[in-house]
């Protein structure tokens, strides 16, 4: 199957930072990411669409000037969290179809960030 | 939204049993679903999908079912082995252009030796 990457797999920082996690595409295109969340033992929750080109497009309830989304070419999309607080730890996680509508979604192994 | 509980909802078999995880979908737009396995502190792994226009779909060892009149689906594997053990999720594509996946709660898989 396609791989998707992310890096940091793991952050740790100081509450007020900002940090930036970045999800590739290795093998294939993606003019389409997605970017979600996960607390423990729950679902993935939907934070928002990264479109290549353009704005992202953010779910309900998530900050758009919290989590700033760039895609800057069609295989790298990033997401950073500015000024984190402890409310942010999570895991993010990002995914991408590999081709066209209503494909595959490929996800990535996923960044822990814990704010202290 | 938040989502809901703190508790995932458990299946525990004996290695070897059939196991049948069950998903109750949202959407009746909804025109692709998609199970996957998460592993702790992992992403999720694709294991097999299914479009609205069928109501069966069969892999090795594992096979999806669409009930579309009741919105549910199922994934059976077959001859549950203890590396099976992880969090299934079902997803929804809701349709459109937007290619946008909803997930369900989850449900713990447990294999006992």
């Amino acid at each position: 199957g396609a791989v998707v990457s992310q890096h940091p797999s793991r952050v740790i920082c100081k509450s007020g930072t900002s940090v930036k996690i970045e999800c590739r595409s290795l093998d294939f295109q993606a003019t389409t990411m997605f970017w979600y969340r996960q607390f423990p033992k729950q679902s993935l929750m939907l934070m928002a669409t990264s479109n290549e080109g353009s704005k992202a497009t953010y779910e309900q309830g998530v900050e758009k000037d919290k989590f700033l989304i760039n895609h800057a070419s069609l295989t790298l999309s990033t997401l950073t969290v500015t000024s984190a607080h402890p409310e942010d730890s999570s895991f993010y996680i990002c995914s991408a179809p590999h081709s066209g509508w209503g494909e595959t979604q490929y996800f990535g192994p996923g960044t822990r960030l814990l704010v202290l | 939204g938040e989502s809901v509980g703190l508790h995932l909802p458990t299946l525990s078999v004996q290695e070897g049993d059939n196991s049948i995880i069950n998903c109750a979908y949202s959407n009746s737009a909804s025109d692709y679903f998609i199970w996957y396995k998460q592993e702790s502190g992992k992403g999720p792994q694709f294991i097999i999908d299914i479009r609205s226009n069928m109501d069966k779909r069969q892999g090795q060892r594992v096979t999806v079912l669409l009930n579309k009149t009741v919105k549910h689906l199922s994934l059976q594997i077959a001859a549950t082995q203890p590396g099976d053990s992880a969090v299934y999720f079902c997803a929804e594509n809701i349709g459109g252009a937007t290619n946008k996946l909803i997930f369900g709660t989850g449900t713990l898989l447990a294999v006992q030796p």
